[in-house]
């Protein structure tokens, strides 16, 4: 199994909502990572999980809270967004570096976010 | 921040055409990758050249890197209508562990 799978594919939430992204990948990856999109822009990099604990955290506000349950699954908690948080949310994994480069990532499909 | 740039930021083509994307990159680099992503869905990984090698071939894909230059370049030859997207290098630089840099992406159409 080579994909990374993500729901909802689509949300729609008030600013008062509290929900939560989640991502599952079975290649035995145990790196992963959140990435937000904005249109016409590249990927920028959220937070990355190695071996279930967080590793980066790009000064991501704290209304975004991920959460790494177990090696497969990672979640991304939401509450009290802004409108500017509207964004494709992406979920990717790789293989671990041990003292050499790393491999490439695989991308789920992402969650098409929208803040009300 | 964005370690890589690309150019150009959007490509023209027609079907059987060779289409040829640049990436500029400012850091020592373990490796660098190419991804396509059609419209708004996820990234998919093309290709991965280590700062070691020179050239690497992948089907269609032709890739380079020159790291005394820090630059690489995608070729896409006898492109189709399916490589219509948008392609993005990404650099795993060598001080920054666990983290790509995305450049700002190429464009491309390709017309029947």
């Amino acid at each position: 199994d080579t994909e990374v799978t993500q729901t909802p594919k689509h949300l729609v939430m008030g600013m008062t909502n509290k929900k939560s992204l989640k991502c599952e990948q079975h290649m035995g990856h145990r790196a992963m990572y959140w990435y937000k999109q904005k249109a016409k822009k590249p990927p920028e990099l959220m937070f990355v999980y190695s071996y279930e604990k967080l590793s980066i955290n790009e000064s991501v506000p704290s209304r975004f809270s991920p959460e790494c349950p177990n090696s497969s699954l990672l979640n991304l908690h939401l509450h009290a967004l802004q409108p500017e948080d509207s964004a494709l949310y992406l979920c990717a994994s790789s293989q671990t570096r041990a003292g050499g480069p790393y491999n490439e990532q695989f991308f789920g499909p992402g969650t098409r976010l929208t803040v009300l | 921040s964005q370690q890589g740039e690309e150019d150009p930021q959007a490509l023209s083509i027609q079907e059987g055409e060779n289409a040829t994307m640049n990436c500029s990159y400012k850091t020592s680099i373990n490796n660098l990758q190419w991804y396509r992503q059609n419209s708004g869905r996820g990234l998919v990984h093309l290709i991965l050249i280590r700062s070691n090698e020179r050239e690497k071939h992948s089907g269609r894909l032709r890739v380079t890197l020159d790291t005394s230059k820090k630059s690489s370049s995608l070729l896409i030859t006898a492109s189709r209508a399916a490589d219509t997207a948008s392609y993005f290098c990404a650099t795993d630089a060598t001080d920054s562990w666990g983290k790509l840099q995305f450049g700002a992406g190429t464009q491309v159409v390709v017309t029947p």
